[in-house]
């Protein structure tokens, strides 16, 4: 598509279920990012893709989150069991293959604001 | 420590004034890139503007401006000709060395453009 597309936008949950959220990132980008951003703050990296696999799941804060990419592209981030502090918005990236150079920058989809009750 | 470190949380400008967004980071590598960001209320990332360490001169793209001063680790951003439009939060962003997986995200500078 024409640019990242994410889905839902918003998602309001109750306290301890499960959450699936989608990215639909730019066609040939073989790089995907997923971070969240909570009320106030900056971006915290959650994991990386490259193709399918997943170098670089650094970021999750807890092993109820997880996240995979079939077909080299679509991406899904799942909440397990979610809390309250868990509110945030959630945005994907993607790019082209990682980069030799730094002067890259990221395409950002418009994210989904993910509010736990 | 921070890598990315933005100290004003909100400023204020008058349309068609210019304006100064700081950003000071930290890295001990010797290849970086730095990149600021733009963050409308409709919560999408737009990317602004472009400086990589080793780039002699300093980035400009339109009304943007990188004020890259590498001894002092600082990249501030200059907003020339305040438009309404630019009401927004600003992110400025590092990502190190050529196989940096992340972005560096600071916390934002919220942008109001008073007419």
């Amino acid at each position: 598509g024409a640019g990242v597309s994410q889905s839902p936008s918003n998602k309001v949950t109750e306290k301890g279920k499960d959450v699936e959220l989608r990215c639909d990132p730019i066609s040939g980008h073989t790089a995907l990012y997923w971070y969240r951003q909570s009320l106030g703050q900056g971006l915290e990296f959650l994991i990386y893709f490259q193709g399918n696999s997943a170098p670089d799941k650094s970021g999750l804060p807890s092993d109820r989150f997880s996240a995979e990419r079939t077909g080299g592209s679509v991406s899904t981030l799942t909440i397990q069991r979610t809390q309250q502090e868990d509110s945030a918005v959630y945005l994907c990236a993607s790019s082209f293959d990682r980069p030799r150079a730094t002067n890259y920058g990221y395409t950002f989809g418009s994210g989904t604001r993910l509010t736990v009750v | 420590a921070q890598k990315i470190t933005q100290t004003q949380p909100g400023m204020f400008v008058q349309e068609k004034e210019a304006v100064t967004l700081d950003c000071t980071y930290d890295t001990s590598d010797p290849s970086y890139g730095l990149f600021w960001y733009k963050q409308p209320s409709s919560g999408e990332m737009i990317f602004l503007i472009y400086q990589g360490s080793y780039d002699q001169q300093n980035a400009t793209e339109g009304r943007y401006s990188l004020n890259f001063q590498k001894a002092r680790k600082s990249a501030n951003l200059v907003i020339s000709a305040s438009q309404l439009g630019d009401s927004a939060m600003y992110f400025c962003a590092m990502r190190e060395g050529p196989t940096g997986n992340q972005f560096y995200f600071g916390t934002g500078t919220s942008l109001t453009v008073i007419p």
